[in-house]
């Protein structure tokens, strides 16, 4: 089935500084969602991608659709300690209602 | 908008007795919910997809039998882990559909089995 490649796995930075992560497929997708996972909690919707080449913004929070329809990645300018968390990347299989999710990239943020 | 809420947060359980979690959609109704379930540090795996008024449909591997889901309403769906062993010890997460494939999640519910 249809696979998502999460990078880095977990990042370690310092709060003010930015963060980019990205999310790879060897299939295409028509929808990017992103998410984030707090300890003890269910995902939090952050961005939703529709459109190839897309770039959109929610506050700090940056997610762009890649023109291929393969990829997507997600930035946060600068960081804070709330941003500590989870983020996973997620794209409907192969035209169905369910989703594929990434193995997510764990974020730390040292204040 | 687009909350949805689990209930219980936690429970503990003995082995041999059924647990039943439910989630909510409260500003919002939903034909399509999903229940997942989480490992620790690993992501979240698809369990069954349930639909409203319909028979829900499982993941290979899960057994329709021992994880009972209920769709009864389009702001209800109960997931009721039947038998539990300790092995069925995880944190349970359902989803809502909203518009375009965009999944809204519950809070999250911590099973243990003991």
């Amino acid at each position: 089935g249809q696979q998502l490649n999460q990078s880095p796995q977990s990042m370690f930075i310092q709060e003010g500084e930015d963060v980019s992560m990205n999310c790879t497929s060897s299939s295409i997708f028509n929808t990017w969602l992103w998410y984030k996972q707090d300890p003890g909690e269910g995902p939090v919707l952050l961005i939703a991608l529709y459109k190839a080449g897309e770039l959109t913004s929610n506050g700090r929070l940056t997610a762009q659709f890649g023109i291929t329809r393969k990829d997507s990645f997600l930035n946060i300018s600068a960081s804070i300690p709330s941003d500590v968390g989870i983020y996973f990347c997620a794209g409907p299989q192969g035209g169905s209602e369910k989703l594929v999710f990434g193995k997510g990239t764990k974020l730390t943020v040292n204040p | 908008g687009a909350v949805v809420s689990q209930h219980p947060s936690w429970v503990i359980c003995k082995s041999g007795t059924s647990v039943k979690i439910e989630c909510r959609s409260l500003d919002f109704q939903a034909t399509t919910m999903f229940w997942y379930r989480q490992f620790p540090k690993q992501s979240l795996m698809l369990m069954a997809t349930s639909n409203e008024g319909s028979k829900a449909t499982y993941e290979q591997g899960v057994e329709k039998d021992k994880f009972l889901i209920n769709h009864a309403s389009l702001t209800l769906s109960t997931l009721t882990v039947t038998s539990a062993h300790p092995e069925d010890s995880s944190f349970y997460i359902c989803s809502a559909e909203g518009d375009s494939y965009e999944q809204y999640f519950g809070p999250g519910t911590r099973l243990t089995v003991t």
